[in-house]
């Protein structure tokens, strides 16, 4: 199957710093990769939609700003949470759809293991 | 736009069945996809219904009318392995995000 991984898997921080998420997709090469947000006992809530080699499509109210996304390439994208605060703390999971035969027909997505994100 | 709805909760007994039901409203529709996601792990795709009636594989099952907007994941012979949060899912008009639902948590008793 399609793997995806994600690193860091965990990261605690300061306030004020900003963090990078970088999610790689292993045996395959993603165009497109997606950024989910999800809170505690809650569902995942797109972020924006990673393109590689163009700028990323955010989702409504979503700062694009202050999540700055790159897909500098087909196996990689990176989330950097820019001057994180304490709420944005959050479990934070990257995607990818497969676009063979098959997994497509299935939009079947495959997700990161996430990185939980605790901002002091 | 478009919404999903399934129960935020559902508890059952081990070696029981359980159907998870989910109802949506989308501009078009492409299928709905089931997902499960056990507490502090990923999720991970079960199954997707793009046409009416019943998908099984395993365990798991799943059913889509469209008609009525409508779907469900059916669980048997619950493990305790099961308990997890499941997500019923579409595609975004256009066929290429995905939109989930709130989740429903499973609780899988002895």
């Amino acid at each position: 199957g399609a793997v995806v991984s994600q690193h860091p898997s965990w990261v605690i921080c300061k306030s004020g710093t900003s963090v990078k998420i970088e999610c790689r997709s292993l045996d395959f090469q993603a165009t497109t990769m997606f950024w989910y947000r999800q809170f505690p006992k809650q569902s995942l809530m797109l972020m924006a939609t990673s393109n590689e080699g163009s700028k990323a499509t955010y989702e409504q109210g979503v700062e694009k700003d202050k999540f700055l996304i790159n897909h500098a390439s087909l196996t990689l994208s990176t989330l950097t949470v820019t001057s994180a605060h304490p709420e944005d703390s959050s479990f934070y999971i990257c995607s990818a759809r497969v676009t063979r035969s098959g997994l497509a027909e299935k939009n079947e997505q495959f997700f990161g293991p996430g990185t939980r994100l605790t901002v002091l | 736009g478009q919404s999903l709805e399934q129960p935020s909760e559902v508890t059952a007994v081990e070696g029981a069945i359980v159907q998870i039901n989910c109802t949506y409203q989308t501009s078009g529709f492409y299928g709905l996809s089931w997902y499960q996601q056990h507490d502090g792990g990923a999720p991970t795709f079960l199954s997707y219904n793009a046409l009416d009636g019943l998908e099984e594989t395993g365990r798991f099952s799943s059913f889509l009318s469209r008609s009525d907007s409508y779907g469900y994941l059916l669980l048997q012979e619950l493990q305790m392995k099961d308990s997890a949060s499941y997500f019923c899912a579409v595609p975004h008009t256009g066929g290429f995000k995905t939109i989930f639902g709130a989740g429903t948590r499973l609780f899988v008793k002895a």
